[in-house]
């Protein structure tokens, strides 16, 4: 299977805890973007990275969130000190970059703060 | 500030007939969209796209209709198929301004057998 990959597909953190999600890349897609979907909301896009580039963090709140994406190993977005309101499903995205501007998405981790 | 908007939340067809989903968008810079279908517990996936230099995109059952003036583009699905009831988002981009992608909050379609 050479699509999007995420781990885990569901991750428990209790407040306080930190929580850490990773997305592999489709194989030859070289841009990750991160998004968050709170319940009964769209998408809304965090994070735009490319390989050991933070290209877009527009979307990123500026506490206690970060995200990588080392040469080599997954794209990491990192939840600090993790609180209620973060308990949502967080996809990744890849694209090529170049040609269409289609993003291929993963299935997801929901991330459920107690 | 919801730049997409998709007014209906949901929607209810039958089968063999057309289901027509919406979406309005308020940022005249958008150059480009794209519609995503999303079932349960998946990530999106990519239906179709359209670039505002068309009006009209087909692909098999579904087609993409962009309106520039009235910032409005539709997605026609025909005929529908049970299969076809899921989650229909519509995104926007500004294809010379980055990559971020900006969602619709969403339509559930259900397609009754």
């Amino acid at each position: 299977n050479a699509g999007v990959m995420q781990n885990p597909r569901h991750l428990v953190r209790r407040r306080g805890q930190e929580a850490r999600l990773r997305c592999s890349p489709m194989k030859g897609h070289s841009h990750v973007y991160w998004y968050r979907q709170l319940p009964e909301e769209g998408l809304k896009f965090m994070v735009y990275l490319q390989k050991e580039n933070i290209i877009d963090e527009s979307g990123m709140p500026k506490e206690r969130f970060s995200a990588e994406f080392p040469k080599e190993g997954p794209s990491i977005l990192r939840i600090q000190q993790v609180v209620r309101g973060d308990s949502a499903a967080y996809f990744c995205a890849s694209s090529a970059g170049t040609g269409g501007y289609e993003q291929y998405f993963g299935p997801g981790t929901r991330l459920t703060v107690t | 500030d919801q730049q997409v908007k998709q007014n209906s939340p949901s929607l209810s067809v039958q089968e063999g007939r057309i289901s027509i989903l919406n979406c309005d968008y308020t940022n005249s810079m958008f150059d480009y969209f794209l519609w995503y279908k999303k079932y349960p517990a998946e990530g999106p996936t990519f239906l179709i796209s359209i670039s505002s230099i068309k009006d009209k995109n087909e692909d098999g059952r579904f087609t993409v209709f962009l309106n520039k003036s009235a910032k409005h583009l539709s997605l026609h699905i025909v005929p529908s198929q049970p299969g076809d009831s899921a989650v229909y988002f519509c995104a926007a981009i500004t294809t010379w301004a980055g990559n971020q992608f900006y969602f619709g909050t969403g339509t559930s379609l259900t397609v009754i057998p």
